[in-house]
């Protein structure tokens, strides 16, 4: 079935760059979606990325997309404290379903 | 745009009664909202797909006769946990999704805040 694995956690320093990974495993993934959650808290979405592209970027979001590996990542330039939540990737295949990952909680430290 | 609202915020009941928690689409038409459960330090779940006016389609394992819900509007969907026990507890959260022009991409949903239900 479908699969999203992500690290569980992630601590960097304010200003650093943060790079959280994702992985999946349904090779009909039409959009590969960034959301972020705060503590008690819905989902915002951040960003997303079609199948066919291999990058995007949003201001200080940049999204990876190595179709062949089945990874996907997120790098957040100059990241603040108020980047620190719960990051998780989700995937569209076939469906319309959304199928998310475990999540990765960044901590930015000051 | 593009704003869902979730009521209650958070609600605690008594075993054995139901709880309803309802779903929002304020400035938008949802023909399709879900149902999502979250366990602490947890992923979403999917609990099931509502489509307004006809029936919920739910996720293998997810039992329909306690978790009933109800699409009878473009802009409302609602869940009811019915005779709730302690291990319903958890954060439920729905989103909407809209065909029409709000999302740069069909697939997009947008979420509510998300309702924490304990069941003492």
């Amino acid at each position: 079935g479908e699969d999203v694995e992500q690290s569980l956690f992630l601590s960097v320093r304010e200003g650093d760059s943060s790079v959280i990974n994702c992985t999946y495993t349904d090779s009909s993934s039409t959009y590969l979606y960034w959301y972020k959650q705060e503590p008690g808290a819905g989902l915002q979405l951040l960003t997303y990325i079609f199948s066919n592209m291999d990058m995007k970027q949003d201001q200080r979001l940049t999204v990876l997309l190595n179709k062949k590996d089945k990874h996907l990542s997120l790098r957040i330039a100059d990241t603040q404290t108020g980047d620190s939540a719960i990051y998780f990737c989700a995937e569209t295949g076939s469906s319309y379903k959304l199928i998310f990952g475990s999540g990765t909680r960044l901590l930015v430290r000051p | 745009g593009a704003v869902v609202s979730q009521h209650p915020s958070w609600v605690i009941c008594k075993s054995g009664t139901s709880v309803k928690i309802e779903c929002r689409s304020l400035d938008f038409q949802a023909t399709t909202m879900f149902w999502y459960r979250q366990f602490p330090k947890q992923s979403l779940m999917l609990m099931a797909t509502s489509n307004e006016g006809s029936k919920a389609t739910y996720e293998q394992g997810v039992e329909k006769d306690k978790f009933l819900i109800n699409h009878a509007s473009l802009t409302l969907s609602t869940l009811t946990v019915t005779s709730a026990h302690p291990e319903d507890s958890s954060f439920y959260i729905c989103s909407a999704r809209d065909l029409i022009g709000l999302a740069e991409n069909y697939n997009e949903q947008f979420f509510g805040p998300g309702t924490r239900l304990t069941v003492l």
